[in-house]
């Protein structure tokens, strides 16, 4: 059964500290592994997409690894904001002739204090 | 920057009651998807579709729900006589390409069920 876990399930860190998110995965065939980021009552925001073959990408100051071999994933917060307090959450999809299936995990919830 | 909009944000409804959601998705994808989030819980994959019927369905979509592009911008999803359990933020997204395409979600339609 494809299944998305995440750790850990909530984290609270300082203003301006940087902190790290795990994704493992058990999805086959894999397609893509993605980093979304979802606001409380709010749709997720895609943060990073990473295929097969990527396994680092950036996107301002977030960063999301990935291990294909070892179906694991993570995404770096550096410097975080207040504003980054949310939900993390790590998708991964199997390519179904077309159509994407998804498989999402549970999320990280961040809280960032001042 | 074009963007999946979803109305109702919110709707209150009686248990037993027709409710439908409407999403108007990014003008020129051509892969529409439905996914639901109980409170607290993670997001679940509700159905697909692509050219004009359903690429495929969990098995939470039963006879209960149905979707449809009545024009050429809408995709709904209609909840024929809807549960106590179907109260839950309901999110439409949509993607333009296979495999690896952005999924773009909307911001949501938040069914409560009396």
């Amino acid at each position: 059964k494809n299944q998305v876990e995440q750790s850990p399930q909530s984290l609270i860190i300082l203003e301006g500290k940087n902190c790290t998110l795990q994704c493992n995965y058990t999805v086959s065939p894999f397609s893509n592994l993605r980093w979304y980021k979802q606001d409380t009552g709010r749709g997720p925001v895609s943060l990073t997409i990473m295929t097969f073959s990527e396994n680092t990408k950036s996107n301002g100051r977030y960063t999301a690894t990935l291990d294909a071999d070892t179906k694991q994933s993570s995404l770096h917060i550096t410097a975080s904001q207040l504003s980054d307090s949310a939900s993390y959450i790590c998708v991964v999809s199997v390519d179904s002739g077309g159509y994407q299936k998804v498989t999402f995990g549970t999320g990280t919830k961040l809280q960032v204090i001042p | 920057e074009p963007e999946v909009t979803q109305t109702p944000s919110h709707q209150v409804t009686q248990m037993g009651q027709e409710v439908i959601l409407r999403c108007v998705p990014i003008s020129n994808h051509l892969y529409f998807y439905w996914y639901r989030q109980i409170l607290g819980q993670k997001v679940e994959f509700l159905v697909s579709f692509y050219n004009n019927e359903i690429s495929e369905k969990s098995e939470i979509f039963d006879d209960q729900f149905s979707v449809e592009r009545p024009d050429g911008s809408n995709f709904t999803l209609k909840i024929r006589s809807t549960k106590l359990e179907d109260s839950a933020m309901y999110f439409c997204a949509s993607s333009e390409v296979k495999g690896a395409g952005e999924l773009f979600f909307g911001e949501g339609s938040r069914l409560t069920v009396l």
